[in-house]
C-alpha cells in the first residue's frame, strides 16, 4: 500500500509569493495533519483536518491556511512568505484522532 | 516549561549496549504517547505509541509511561549503528487532537 505522498518535493520560492502545498494520506486515513519542520528542532504543529473539518490549528498566523477535500487529501497554503517560512514542511495521517500518524517524505521549501 | 522535554544530546553509546531516551510532558490530562525515529534529511519514522503505565515492548524496544511523574522514555536493546538517529517524543493532546513533539534526542551508535 502507498504511504503519505506529498508534493512537491522541493520547492523555492521567494518573499512576498504564495505556496500551495499538497498531500494524500494513506488509503483509510481520514485525518491530516500538517507540521513544520526547521533544522534543529522537533515538527511544529500547524493543523488538523478530520473529515473535512479543521480540528486543530497551531500557533501559527493567518498566512496560513489549508484545506481537506472529500477525498481526504490536503493541500496547505501559505501567503506572504517571508524568509522564515523556509522550512520542511510535513504532512501526516492517521485513521482517526489521537492515533498513530504516519508521515510523508516532506516538501523541502527554500524561500529567497 | 515546555510542553515535551527531552536532552538533544548527542547521546552515544557503543554497539551492543542499552540506549535509554528520556521525554516529559507538562499536560496532566495527555491521553497517548508515540516515539519517532528520524535520520538526517528524512522525516519521521512511527517506532511505538503506548497509551497506558507500564512498560510495552515490540523487539528491541521498550517504551515505559508513568503518567503520574509525567515520564516517558524509550530503551533500545542491542543498540546498532543504525540506531543513530534523533528520536522524537510525541504526546497528543485534547482527547484526540493535536501531537506535541519534542525537541529530539540525537543518538549516536559508536561500533
Amino acid at each position: 500500500d502507498a504511504g503519505v505522498t506529498q508534493s512537491p518535493t522541493h520547492l523555492i520560492k521567494t518573499r512576498g509569493q504564495h505556496v500551495t502545498l499538497r498531500c494524500s494520506p494513506i488509503s483509510g486515513h481520514k485525518s491530516v495533519s500538517w507540521y513544520q519542520q526547521v533544522l534543529g528542532q522537533g515538527p511544529q504543529f500547524i493543523f488538523q483536518y478530520y473529515e473535512k473539518e479543521e480540528r486543530g490549528r497551531g500557533n501559527f498566523p493567518d498566512r496560513f491556511s489549508a484545506r481537506q477535500f472529500p477525498n481526504y487529501s490536503s493541500e496547505l497554503n501559505v501567503n506572504a512568505l517571508l524568509l522564515g517560512d523556509s522550512a520542511l514542511y510535513l504532512c501526516a495521517s492517521s485513521t482517526d484522532l489521537g492515533q498513530p500518524q504516519h508521515f510523508g517524505d516532506g516538501t523541502r521549501l527554500s524561500i529567497l | 516549561q515546555k510542553e515535551v522535554e527531552q536532552n538533544s544530546g548527542p547521546l552515544s553509546v557503543p554497539e551492543g549496549a542499552i540506549a535509554s531516551l528520556n521525554c516529559t510532558y507538562s499536560d496532566r490530562v495527555s491521553q497517548s504517547f508515540f516515539w519517532y525515529r528520524q535520520y538526517s534529511g528524512k522525516s519521521p519514522e512511527l517506532i511505538m505509541s503506548i497509551y497506558s503505565n507500564g512498560d510495552k515492548e515490540d523487539g528491541r524496544f521498550t517504551a515505559q509511561l508513568n503518567k503520574a511523574s509525567q515520564y516517558v522514555s524509550l530503551l533500545i536493546r542491542d543498540s546498532q549503528p543504525s540506531d543513530s538517529a534523533t528520536y522524537l517524543c510525541a504526546v497528543n493532546k485534547d482527547y484526540g487532537q493535536n501531537f506535541v513533539f519534542g525537541p529530539g534526542t540525537r543518538l549516536s551508535v559508536l561500533p
